[in-house]
């Protein structure tokens, strides 16, 4: 089936720092890839979509100025944490739309900013 | 707004009991429903998806859930649970058309050898 690659699985940064986590569809593009946001014992959280080739669309509270998005490629989106704080500490995960119904999600990146 | 609770926040059960989880969403309109998986280190893996007909749906490893539209709930079961599905367990919801996932809080089942 499709692979997402998520990357780093995990990252430890001092706060003030900015952090990049990679998103890749890696047998199948995806001009359209989602970013989820999961703090403990709650839901994973749609943060925003990423539009290849253009800007990406951010749900309701999230700041886009610190959650920067690039989709580059076909199979590429990143995930710029800017300016980290402890409480931007969590668990991050992407995911990118297959061909039927379903998309599919990374294997997640746990930030934890200290 | 739309939501999906899953009512089990932790399970624990011994090997061969039988396992419920319970999923509610919220939404009037047409959804897909979803259960995912997710053992440590690894990617969130699709159990099954209920889409349209028959609203009982088989999965992989033996898991199958329920839709019953009247209750909006999607129940997770499998007669008898292994060691081997201790994970983590999400049930989700789209809305028809979208890849844009509502999920729930998630339970953490725990089998016991």
């Amino acid at each position: 089936g499709a692979v997402v690659s998520q990357h780093p699985s995990w990252v430890i940064c001092k706060s003030g720092t900015s952090v990049k986590i990679e998103c890749r569809s890696l047998d199948f593009q995806a001009t359209t890839m989602f970013w989820y946001r999961q703090f403990p014992k709650q839901s994973l959280m749609l943060m925003a979509t990423s539009n290849e080739g253009s800007k990406a669309t951010y749900e309701q509270g999230v700041e886009k100025d610190k959650f920067l998005i690039n989709h580059a490629s076909l199979t590429l989106s990143t995930l710029t944490v800017t300016s980290a704080h402890p409480e931007d500490s969590s668990f991050y995960i992407c995911s990118a739309p297959g061909l039927g119904t379903e998309a599919f999600f990374g294997q997640g990146t746990r930030l934890t900013v200290v | 707004a739309q939501s999906v609770s899953q009512h089990n926040h932790h399970v624990i059960l011994s090997e061969a009991a039988s396992l419920e989880l319970g999923c509610n969403y919220s939404y009037g309109g047409t959804v897909n429903l979803f259960w995912y998986v997710q053992y440590p280190g690894q990617h969130l893996q699709l159990l099954l998806k209920y889409f349209s007909g028959d609203p009982l749906v088989k999965g992989i490893k033996g898991f199958e859930a329920e839709f019953i539209k009247s209750k909006f709930s999607f129940n997770l079961r499998k007669p008898s649970v292994q060691w081997s599905d201790t994970a983590e367990y999400f049930c989700a919801v789209t809305n028809s058309g979208t890849y844009k996932y509502i999920f729930g809080t998630g339970t953490r089942l725990k089998v016991l050898a």
